[in-house]
């Protein structure tokens, strides 16, 4: 079946620095959305990205999308407390209506 | 707008009762999502509707799970019996076809099912 999968599952940082968060689909994606959870939370929207190579960019959040759409990643610069959470990838596949795979999630924790 | 609007926020039963998991989407949304999350397995689609039509249902784990949606506005998803390995966050959401939100899902804040 369809899978995505992220890389890391889990991330320490201290504040300030970097987040990366990567995410590979096993095919070919029509789009791919960005949700963020937090701790006892639900997940929400963040972004969607179409074309391929796209590069979308929220203040310290950096959005890319492959240029073979398979995979994207999110890039956090000079992490805050407030980015502290789940990160999850959503992939959407050809034909299939509004439904979405959602990725395995990179859970963030920000060391003050 | 209120948002997706989930009923009961959290649940205690025993093993062996029914379940049922209320939903209320956004209005005027067309699709609709249930999912569930736990540690182990993490979000996992079970069932979507498209303009009340159950689409896709091969999320759901086995016969003990159903769900409905009788009108655009509310959606039930029932366990019968439930099980201990039923324990997770139940999350309901919705998405529009057009606008400037079209595919966006936005989530309701979750019903904590715990199976005793």
């Amino acid at each position: 079946g369809q899978q995505v999968m992220q890389i890391p599952q889990y991330q320490h940082v201290q504040e300030g620095e970097d987040f990366t968060t990567y995410c590979n689909s096993s095919t070919t994606l029509s789009n791919i959305q960005w949700y963020k959870q937090r701790p006892g939370g639900h997940p929400v929207f963040l972004i969607q990205l179409v074309k391929s190579g796209e590069v979308k960019k929220q203040k310290r959040l950096t959005f890319q999308f492959g240029e073979a759409k398979k995979n994207s990643s999110l890039h956090i610069t000079a992490t805050q407390t407030t980015d502290v959470g789940t990160y999850f990838c959503a992939g959407r596949h050809s034909g299939g209506y509004q439904k979405v795979t959602f990725g395995t999630g990179t859970k963030l924790q920000v060391i003050p | 707008d209120a948002g997706v609007i989930q009923s009961p926020r959290h649940e205690v039963t025993e093993m062996g009762q029914e379940v049922t998991l209320r939903c209320k989407p956004i209005s005027g949304h067309n699709s609709l999502f249930w999912y569930r999350q736990t540690m182990m397995r993490g979000l996992e689609l079970l069932i979507y509707f498209n303009n009340n039509v159950p689409i896709d249902d091969s999320g759901m784990p086995e016969d003990r799970f159903s769900a409905k949606m009788p009108n655009a506005s509310f959606s039930t998803l029932k366990i019968q019996p439930s099980e201990p390995r039923d324990s997770a966050v139940y999350f309901c959401a919705s998405s529009g076809a057009i606008g400037p939100s079209y595919n966006e899902q936005f989530f309701g804040p979750g019903t904590r099912l715990t199976v005793l």
